[in-house]
């Protein structure tokens, strides 16, 4: 099983509606939770954290459950420039070989997201 | 202006010729790290460096090597490719290794190995 699993998509949808990603993660010592954007063959970009209390910005609305290991985006009236592929990650503490604790990013495959007109 | 660089861009090479992607930040971050992304996969961590001198292996360390000799850089050495490489790279880099510091990618580097 993976350890960040998201529903690849694509998801197709027109301007203005709401759109709802989801994503689970298996390790339950994961400590903080992130959304990043991607654009076609671009580097991943931070989109915001994902906090337990649930935050929003703008559009954009993350919540995060601990007790059933998922999280997720929504995005409000959806506009074009939204097409992208969204990544849930999930970063938990890792050890290096000498012991050294490190912040540990594991990412999900991707969630396609088009808007079209 | 604050970023990650890498070099080449895009690489296409054959089996076994020698061959290295430079990556390069100008933030002062302690920690980089490099992350091969393929279809279905998502991003897996190569390598990676909490600090000059101090490289360690990532989730698929196979077939890679590091460097870690200046803070700024950190260069993927691919010392005999092979095609299962073919990959889009990128380099990434955090102020620390912790827990919340947000990671900065670079641009990527495309590279098919025939």
């Amino acid at each position: 099983r993976k350890e960040v699993e998201q529903d690849p998509g694509p998801f197709n949808v027109p301007e203005g509606a709401t759109v709802a990603f989801n994503c689970t993660y298996s390790n339950s010592a994961s400590q903080s939770f992130f959304w990043y954007r991607q654009d076609c063959r671009k580097e991943p970009k931070l989109l915001m954290s994902v906090y337990s209390s649930g935050n929003e910005d703008g559009r954009f609305t993350a919540q995060l459950n601990r007790a059933s290991q998922y999280i997720s985006l929504l995005i409000r009236d959806s506009k074009l420039s939204d097409s992208a592929t969204y990544l849930c990650v999930v970063n938990r503490l890792g050890a290096n070989a000498g012991g050294t604790s490190y912040g540990k990013l594991t990412f999900g495959q991707g969630t396609i997201l088009t808007v079209h007109p | 202006e604050a970023q990650v660089t890498q070099n080449p861009r895009y690489l296409i090479t054959v089996t076994g010729k020698k061959l290295t992607v430079t990556c390069s930040q100008n933030m002062n971050h302690e920690y980089m790290s490099w992350y091969r992304q393929d279809p279905g996969l998502g991003l897996r961590q190569i390598y990676y460096s909490m600090n000059v001198e101090v490289t360690d292996k990532g989730d698929v360390p196979e077939g890679y090597k590091v460097s870690r000799k200046e803070k700024r850089n950190f260069p993927l050495i691919l010392e005999s490719p092979s095609p299962n490489q073919t990959s889009l790279y990128f380099c990434a880099s955090s102020r620390r290794p912790r827990i919340t510091d947000t990671q900065y990618f670079g641009p990527g580097t495309r590279l098919t190995v025939l």
